[in-house]
């Protein structure tokens, strides 16, 4: 019953080489985001969707793009990862407007850069 | 800007015990959402409780209990009887009514409960 499902779960690539990872929802939400998570920190947001209104955050690299063919798929694409970009990627979901919907989380992506 | 702080980087708690969780945060929104959530290993993001600036009484939902001070910019969360299974990383989580449409996460508290 899994309603944001991401993946893959573990996806390893190589230094320079681009990566493209997955997200599909089953809520009908409007509005998608993309985390990143390093080792212990708290998530950080990278962009998110609001229906195909894309908006970015002001300190997302370049190397992050992002593509929403139609309202249950999103994904994330990094160009050329570095070191630095080894983390959980978390995909989630929320209803938009109103202070008091949640988000809902997939299970995350894995990223390690070799 | 919403500024969401976790001072405990890492909890211990005995089974059966009720700890407290702090969070505290900033903002200059009238209204907001303050949201808990717990990472276990796995990775997921699970929402536990939510708190609306304006709500007059805590938040509670069955072991998780939210102790709101909006005067003080805490939120701290309750949670009682602990289980082994509470053992992970617990994340206060903020939406503004500017900019509603994102979440801000404070860096985590890692509770683990010893048996």
């Amino acid at each position: 019953d899994a309603m944001v499902i991401q993946n893959p779960r573990y996806q390893v690539t190589q230094f320079g080489k681009p990566v493209t990872l997955s997200c599909s929802q089953t809520l009908n939400h409007n509005v998608m985001y993309w985390y990143q998570q390093k080792s212990s920190q708290a998530p950080k947001l990278l962009f998110h969707y609001y229906d195909k209104d894309f908006n970015n955050e002001a300190d997302t690299p370049d190397n992050f793009q992002s593509r929403r063919p139609n309202t249950s798929f999103c994904f994330l694409d990094i160009r050329s990862p570095g070191l630095g970009d080894a983390a959980m990627y978390l995909c989630a979901t929320s209803r938009p407007g109103g202070i008091s919907t949640e988000a809902f989380f997939g299970q995350g992506t894995r990223l390690t850069v070799v | 800007a919403q500024k969401i702080t976790q001072t405990q980087p890492g909890m211990f708690v005995q089974e059966k015990e009720a700890v407290t969780l702090d969070c505290t945060y900033d903002t200059s929104d009238p209204s907001y959402g303050l949201f808990w959530y717990k990472q276990p290993s796995s990775g997921e993001m699970i929402f536990l409780i939510y708190q609306g600036s304006y709500d007059q009484q805590n938040a509670t939902e069955g072991r998780y209990s939210l102790n709101f001070q909006k005067a003080r910019k805490s939120a701290n969360l309750v949670i009682s009887a602990s289980q082994l299974g509470d053992s992970a990383m617990y994340f206060c989580a903020m939406r503004g009514a500017v900019g509603f449409n994102k979440f801000y996460f404070g860096s985590g508290t890692k509770l683990n409960v010893k048996p």
